[in-house]
């Protein structure tokens, strides 16, 4: 069964600073990897897809990256900004896909 | 421009009653499924559906009952609801037999007392 791990739990910054979360998953036969950010009480928005075949995916501020190898993606998010403070999940694609239990980021003003 | 499409928003139940959470999506995709989220406890596939006239179970299927009629809508049925089945419920859909992006619908509050 693939599992997922999101390190850390929790993460807090000051405005401008970089942010950089950490996806892990345990079976590299993936399909293809996708980011989302949820804001409390509200559904999932999708971020950035990331296919197998890719290593990086960018959209304005945000850059994933993918290592199949190694079991590893990466969301980076340049100059945080308080519009940035959500829980941002990570799942693994292929159905049956298996989520990361997410980072709740708090970006300080 | 629609999407995915969940109702109610908002549910509370008595125990033992039965209901249907509704779920259509109009990007006519071949993978629909369901998830539940509870804090802590991320998100849990409940059954999901790869075509019209096919469906299968996830992870916590117990006491939820799903059908695939039609390739537009994907509704999941409490049988008899407990307090355990209080969680917000999201419906989500693919292109593909699902591999590929996934979009969400906003999600079922559902209480049940």
């Amino acid at each position: 069964k693939q599992e997922v791990t999101q390190i850390p739990a929790a993460l807090s910054v000051p405005e401008g600073e970089n942010l950089v979360l950490n996806c892990s998953f345990t079976d590299s036969a993936i399909y293809n990897l996708q980011w989302f950010r949820q804001d409390p009480g509200k559904g999932l928005t999708s971020l950035l897809l990331i296919q197998s075949s890719q290593r990086e995916q960018t959209s304005g501020r945000l850059n994933a990256s993918l290592d199949k190898s190694s079991g590893r993606s990466t969301l980076y998010i340049a100059a945080s900004q308080p519009g940035d403070s959500a829980t941002y999940l990570c799942a693994v694609i292929p159905h049956k896909l298996s989520f990361g239990a997410g980072t709740t980021v708090t970006v300080r003003a | 421009n629609a999407g995915v499409t969940q109702t109610p928003k908002f549910q509370v139940l008595k125990t033992g009653q039965s209901m249907t959470l509704q779920c259509a999506q109009d990007m006519n995709h071949e993978y629909m499924s369901w998830y539940r989220q509870d804090p802590g406890m991320g998100l849990r596939l409940i059954h999901y559906s790869v075509g019209a006239g096919i469906t299968d179970q996830g992870e916590v299927p117990n006491g939820y009952n799903v059908s695939r009629s039609t390739t537009e809508d994907f509704p999941l049925r409490l049988l008899s609801a407990a307090p355990s089945q209080t969680s917000v419920y999201f419906c989500a859909s693919s292109y593909g037999r699902g591999t590929g992006e996934l979009f969400f619908g906003e999600g079922s509050r559902l209480t049940v007392l």
